[in-house]
């Protein structure tokens, strides 16, 4: 199983609103990671958490708040977003095979987030 | 600084072969990520290189060269479905990092 889920597919939100993404990988990797994607511009990193706990933020607004409630969830809190804020925001999960380094990131199909 | 860089687009044809290069300049190097994505979905993982030298997966293999700076993705027996964006990403020492490349479009035709 190399699956990463994210809920919901899609959102629409006025600036105003406050909403959480979701995103949940069952395959034990302890590293999981927000990005946001822009059209036709590669992922760009948000936040990494380690073991839970917060491991990397690229001084994001804090109108973005991400949460790790345990080793298989990850949410991400969006609060008085503004339109520019609008992407494919993209849920990934990681595990590092220490013997090799050999690394394996796979990708949750995304939220597609409109804000008006 | 960190600077990577890939061709922006590509044609090549249906049952031919196509080397896709990235070269990167990065302090901190650890290994070397290649993503296949196609318009509106995610991006799907294809290799990761550590080592210097070529690993093959399939119709897929990707090549680094550490001293270089450099890796190629290279894809035979091309099929129309392998159409889309070819990332190649930068994953940086002492942490989780990850720096992408603005992605090489490739187009198959029949």
């Amino acid at each position: 199983d190399t699956e990463v889920t994210q809920t919901p597919k899609h959102l629409v939100m006025g600036m105003t609103n406050k909403k959480s993404l979701k995103c949940e990988q069952h395959m034990g990797h302890r590293a999981m990671y927000w990005y946001k994607q822009k059209a036709k511009k590669p992922p760009e990193l948000m936040f990494v958490y380690s073991y839970e706990k917060l491991s990397i933020n690229e001084s994001v607004p804090s109108r973005f708040s991400p949460e790790c409630p345990n080793s298989s969830l990850l949410n991400l809190h969006l609060h008085a977003l503004q339109p520019e804020d609008s992407a494919l925001y993209l849920c990934a999960s990681s595990q590092v095979r220490r013997e090799d380094r050999q690394e394996t990131q796979y990708f949750g199909p995304g939220t597609r987030l409109l804000v008006l | 600084g960190q600077n990577i860089d890939q061709p922006t687009e590509m044609t090549a044809t249906e049952g031919a072969i196509v080397q896709i290069n990235c070269t990167y300049q990065t302090s901190g190097f650890n290994g070397l990520f290649w993503y296949q994505q196609h318009a509106g979905e995610a991006p799907t993982f294809l290799s990761y290189n550590v080592l210097d030298g070529l690993e093959e997966k399939g119709r897929f293999s990707s090549f680094l060269s550490r001293s270089k700076g450099y890796s190629y993705l290279l894809l035979k027996e091309l099929q129309m479905k392998d159409s889309a964006s070819y990332l190649c990403a930068v994953r940086r020492t002492g942490g989780f990092k990850t720096i992408f490349g603005a992605g090489t479009r490739l187009f198959v035709k029949a």
